[in-house]
């Protein structure tokens, strides 16, 4: 059964600096990862999607890697705004077709300190 | 923004009575799903759908049923609702190319 962690739980730096984000899945066999935020009492938004063939993905200040054969994501984000501050999520998918399901991870909580 | 959206968004209902949450959607996906989110728990899927009036379980599908008569439209039933039910639910929806799921804004549901 897949399992997927995110360490730490909580995290709070000051506004400027570079931060990382650390997703952990049990199963090496995805056929993506797709990171989210979730800002308090609202949906999720989908940050970056990495297929199983890739090793990373950049959206602005987001670069996210991936390595299967160590079951391991990372989300760097440069340069930290207060605006940054959310929930962030990682979730795996087994495979594509019906059974496209994810298995999301419990979270990191970023604060960005002005 | 995917178009996807949620209603109602806010419901407070009685233990026994049904409750139906829709979700519309302006993408034409193939995929949708229904979760819930729980301190505690993260998100769980309840029910999918990968076509219309196709549809299956997810893992805590008992006390829920759902229907999809139109490509957009996916319907949550909590067929007697119990305080256990009270939660957030999300929908979402993605396509078959490469899967991205996208989310709705949630329904916070409270049972009393």
């Amino acid at each position: 059964k897949q399992e997927v962690t995110q360490i730490p739980a909580a995290l709070s730096v000051p506004e400027g600096e570079n931060l990382v984000l650390n997703c952990s899945f049990t199963d090496s066999a995805i056929y993506n990862l797709q990171w989210f935020r979730q800002d308090p009492g609202k949906g999720l938004t989908s940050l970056l999607l990495i297929q199983s063939s890739q090793r990373e993905q950049t959206s602005g200040r987001l670069n996210a890697s991936l390595d299967k054969s160590s079951g391991r994501s990372t989300l760097y984000i440069a340069a930290s705004q207060p605006g940054d501050s959310a929930t962030y999520l990682c979730a795996v998918r087994r495979d594509g077709g019906a059974t496209n399901k994810l298995i999301f991870g419990t979270g990191t909580l970023l604060a960005v300190q002005p | 923004d995917a178009g996807i959206t949620q209603s109602p968004r806010h419901k407070v209902t009685e233990t026994g009575t049904p409750v139906t949450l829709r979700c519309h959607q302006t993408e034409n996906h193939r995929y949708m799903y229904w979760y819930r989110q729980d301190p505690g728990h993260g998100l769980r899927l309840i029910h999918y759908s990968y076509g219309v009036k196709d549809t299956d379980k997810g893992e805590v599908s008992d006390g829920y049923s759902v229907s999809r008569s139109k490509t957009e439209d996916f319907l949550l039933t909590l067929e007697s609702a119990t305080s256990s039910q009270t939660s957030v639910y999300f929908c979402a929806i993605s396509d078959r190319v490469v899967y991205e799921q996208y989310f709705g804004p949630g329904t916070r549901l409270t049972v009393t």
